[in-house]
């Protein structure tokens, strides 16, 4: 199972929005609606942001949102704040095996 | 409020078999849930390795599947992973995780570093 495809790197201003796009194939991103994200700050666990596409878990702020179109997926932060600043990663179900899951490789958010 | 904690040798020799646990609290095991191991080598992305469930079916990714072992003591409340035949490659933090639904992870462990090295 190939990884899901991130930009490197993003960034943006305080106040400014930014979206993180996640490209997969109909077997994972574009066949189901399972696509998650993940927050991860230096030297910390990943902390679960957005799941099934656009749910947000309690107490992730409602500047998050994920949405998704054909294959790839998107998280949009808005309002941008200095702590937003970390490495985001997306992951979905994968039909190439089974209860399989892929993450993408990561994406360096940095806000000026 | 669910905790994971990892445990085991942080620094395994090549060839040999890398062995980990994950002890869970405030979650019985037995009460559901999938439970995994991810992987993550120094400045590089995630990787699952592979969960299971209370009853003991285990599903890996198929990249590692001749190598791994996840097993699940529904007594102690722990589940463990077993890597064989380790090489540098195999170098990352382990983070063990409780796995909701068909693909998200909502509670994590603080992660292990694992080296491999002679």
């Amino acid at each position: 199972q190939s990884a899901l495809t991130q930009p490197a790197s993003v960034s943006g201003s305080p106040g400014q929005s930014i979206t993180i796009s996640c490209t997969g194939t109909s077997s994972d991103v574009g066949g189901y609606n399972y696509v998650s994200w993940y927050q991860q700050h230096p030297g910390k666990a990943p902390k679960l942001m957005i799941y099934e596409v656009s749910n947000r878990p309690s107490g992730v702020s409602n500047r998050f949102s994920g949405s998704k179109s054909g294959n790839t997926a998107s998280l949009t932060i808005s309002g941008l704040q200095a702590e937003d600043e970390a490495d985001y990663y997306c992951s979905s179900y994968t039909s190439s095996s089974t209860l399989g899951v892929v993450f993408g490789g990561g994406t360096k958010l940095t806000v000026l | 409020q669910v905790q994971l904690q990892e445990s085991g040798p942080g620094l395994v020799k090549p060839s040999e078999t890398l062995s980990l646990t994950c002890a869970v609290s405030g979650y019985s095991i037995s009460s559901g849930y999938y439970w995994g191991w991810i992987r993550q080598p120094p400045g590089k992305g995630l990787e699952w390795i592979g969960s299971i469930y209370h009853s003991g079916s285990t599903y890996y990714n198929p990249s590692l599947k001749s190598r791994v072992t996840i097993s699940v003591d529904t007594s102690k409340n722990q589940f463990s992973l077993k890597l064989s035949s380790v090489t540098a490659a195999d170098t990352a933090v382990y983070y063990c995780a409780r796995r909701r639904g068909y693909a998200l992870f909502d509670y994590w462990g603080q992660g292990t570093l694992v080296t491999v090295s002679s």
